[in-house]
């Protein structure tokens, strides 16, 4: 059973604050690692994709680093703002035929202003 | 370019009705996927088009389920007998690339 795990659930934060999140996946048979931005009523916003261990990726204040051989990827985000408040995503594509992403359950992010 | 399209955005209906639930991909994308996401649970997968062709069906729950994409389109989801259990989001996603995976804003069915 191929399982995706996320941490924390949900976090408060204040405004200005950093902070990350991690996501924890299977070391084998690694295609790609993909992070979302999702806010309910909205389209899950596509934030990076990982293929290469070691990977590191920059959006703005946001960045992710990727370890596919122990199976782990962090997201980072610095001097939070309100706007961030979301729920992030994290999906492991095993690769195969069918191209299908496992989903972990998200961390839901509250940033006060 | 408009992104991918879910029709309706919500939908209430009572245990023991159909629902069917539309989906518009990005114009060119021959991979569409539906997914479904259970209130506090993690989205999962549920099939996967290649053009009008069914490339993996595998977390179909059962077969009150029934997708479809004539023409290599648009393509519906038909869920016949709704059941309580099926209430969650229903979102449709496509893509051309591998990892260049669009999602759509989802369907919030709620069965009573």
């Amino acid at each position: 059973i191929l399982n995706v795990e996320q941490s924390p659930q949900s976090l408060h934060v204040q405004e200005g604050d950093s902070t990350n999140f991690t996501c924890s996946f299977p070391s084998s048979n690694f295609y790609a690692l993909h992070w979302y931005r999702w806010e309910t009523a909205k389209s899950p916003e596509a934030l990076f994709v990982m293929t290469l261990n070691g990977d590191e990726k920059k959006k703005g204040r946001i960045s992710a680093t990727l370890n596919t051989k122990e199976g782990y990827s962090y997201l980072y985000i610095k001097g939070s703002q309100p706007e961030d408040s979301a729920t992030y995503l994290c999906a492991f594509n095993y690769g195969g035929a069918t191209n299908k992403l496992i989903f972990g359950t998200g961390t839901l992010l509250a940033v006060q202003p | 370019e408009a992104g991918v399209t879910q029709f309706p955005s919500h939908s209430v209906i009572e245990k023991g009705q159909t629902v069917t639930l539309r989906c518009d991909p990005i114009s060119g994308h021959d991979n569409l996927y539906w997914y479904r996401r259970v209130m506090g649970k993690e989205i999962k997968f549920l099939l996967h088009f290649v053009k009008e062709s069914k490339q993996d069906e595998s977390g179909m729950p059962n077969n009150r389920f029934l997708a479809e994409r004539t023409g290599g389109t648009y393509s519906t989801l038909k869920v016949q007998p709704a059941e309580l259990e099926d209430s969650g989001v229903y979102f449709c996603a496509s893509s051309q690339a591998r990892n260049r995976i669009y999602f759509g804003p989802g369907t919030r069915l709620t069965v009573t």
